[in-house]
């Protein structure tokens, strides 16, 4: 089982909609939670980080984490073209030292 | 603009020559990362400097050598790549080691020829 799992896509949505994107972790021990958005060919870039169990909104942004069932999702409301790209999600754990574990990634596309 | 800043951007080197990549960030920061993104693959961590003490992922070939110079600069020693070692190179920092996020340089993409 991969440490952080995520669906590859592409996940397409309308303009507007709301994109809806998952991930799963395998180790309990995962303590921070972190959505990082990667345009191609370019570097990821942090929109979103979660902590404790529940909601967390920035803008258009919603993380929500639910540790019982190591389930962290990013929600996008009001999608827009701009926001195109591959979705990285990314666990901090503690394993005799911190160590951040990427999920292979999410590629969503916003169609005009 | 990013606050941490890699160079070069891009690098073309053939398998016997001797490169560095560089990073540097602005943000006194405890932590700096080298990571290797693959296309459409999740970044793989290299190495971790953080609080004056290199890790090292013991899965990276020796032809790859981290060097830190001081808290804000982290370099990358190139030598005798293979081709399958192109790929974009990521560098990263971080305030303590990486429990609240990572700030991502531009970048390098490197072709092994």
């Amino acid at each position: 089982q991969k440490e952080v799992e995520q669906n590859s896509g592409p996940l397409s949505v309308p303009e507007g909609a709301i994109a809806s994107l998952n991930c799963t972790y395998s180790d309990r021990g995962s303590q921070s939670f972190f959505w990082y958005r990667q345009y191609s060919g370019k570097s990821p870039e942090l929109i979103m980080s979660i902590y404790s169990n529940g909601d967390k909104e920035d803008g258009r942004f919603t993380a929500q984490l639910n540790k019982a069932s190591q389930y962290v999702s990013l929600l996008i409301r009001d999608s827009q073209p701009s926001d195109s790209a591959t979705y990285l999600c990314a666990v901090n754990l503690y394993t005799g030292g911190f160590k951040t574990i990427f999920g292979a990634g999410t590629r969503l596309f916003v169609k005009a | 603009d990013t606050e941490v800043t890699q160079t070069p951007k891009h690098l073309v080197m053939g398998m016997t020559n001797k490169k560095s990549l560089k990073c540097e960030q602005h943000m006194g920061h405890r932590a700096m990362y080298w990571y290797k993104q693959k296309a459409k693959k999740p970044p793989e961590l290299m190495f971790v400097y953080s609080y004056e003490k290199l890790s090292i992922n013991e899965s990276v070939p020796s032809r790859f050598s981290p060097e830190c110079p001081n808290s804000s600069l982290l370099n990358l020693h190139l030598h005798a790549l293979q081709p399958e070692d192109s790929a974009l190179y990521l560098c990263a920092s971080s305030q303590d080691t990486g429990t609240i996020g990572y700030t991502f340089g531009s970048g390098t993409r490197l072709t092994v020829v």
